[in-house]
């Protein structure tokens, strides 16, 4: 299986900061990577597909980057509804399509 | 606009089997695959496997042996059954459609519409 590790764990920042959290896959997935927001109690939600296009919908400050191993999620200005945790995945090959262990996003 | 809704026990003892369906309303099933996923109390989320409209699947290795997702497009659902269940299989389930979309002469998949989540509680 492709292991995906994500960083930090948790993260905590204040309403207009800038926010990056970062994924890595344990072997070249090229592009084929997701991110996905989740507030309490909630289903996930998708923000971003191939690892850059944003799903219709999502706010101009949620993006995606990254290719190869490394990928990031930036938030330009948190807003304080973007208090959640957020997760990657990759597409690259089934069985399975691996998710990241999280990053929860909380207020300062 | 498509919506998803799974259904099931929420309660069911070690051993036993454990079913869910997913009922999907607002669109045709036809053309997209139909995952499951999971995710225990306090935990990420683990992909379960998923079902083409056709019928073809495709399953987590660590769940194989125990798993069989199935489709009824007749009635507009696909379900779950894992067999054998313990306490390591209590978690909320979701249901959600996977998308496969052409871009830049490559197919990507996501997720992009997800079911509320049932809780399921493994316990005698």
């Amino acid at each position: 299986d492709i292991q995906m590790t994500q960083s930090p764990s948790s993260l905590s920042a204040s309403v207009g900061d800038r926010v990056t959290i970062a994924c890595r896959a344990s072997q070249n997935i090229s592009n084929y990577l997701n991110w996905y927001q989740q507030k309490l109690g909630k289903a996930p939600k998708l923000l971003i597909y191939a690892a850059s296009t944003s799903q219709s919908g999502v706010p101009s400050r949620f993006s995606g980057s990254g290719s190869g191993t490394d990928f990031t999620l930036t938030i330009s200005s948190l807003q304080p509804e973007d208090f959640a945790t957020y997760y990657c995945q990759q597409s690259y090959s089934t069985p399975p399509h691996t998710f990241g262990q999280g990053t929860k996003l909380e207020i300062k | 606009q498509v919506q998803l809704q799974e259904s099931g026990p929420g309660l069911v003892k070690p051993s036993e089997t454990l079913s869910l369906t997913c009922t999907v309303s607002g669109g045709s099933m036809s053309s997209y695959y139909w995952t499951w996923i999971r995710q225990p109390p306090g935990k990420g989320l683990e992909w379960i496997g998923y079902i083409y409209y056709s019928g073809s699947t495709n399953y987590n290795p660590s769940l194989k042996s125990r798993l069989t997702i199935s489709v009824d497009t007749s009635k507009n659902q696909f379900s779950l059954k894992l067999t054998s269940v313990t306490a390591a299989d209590t978690a909320v389930y979701y249901c959600a459609r996977l998308a496969e979309v052409w871009q830049t002469h490559y197919y990507y998949y996501y997720m992009d519409v997800w079911g509320k989540g049932t809780t399921v509680t493994v316990s005698s």
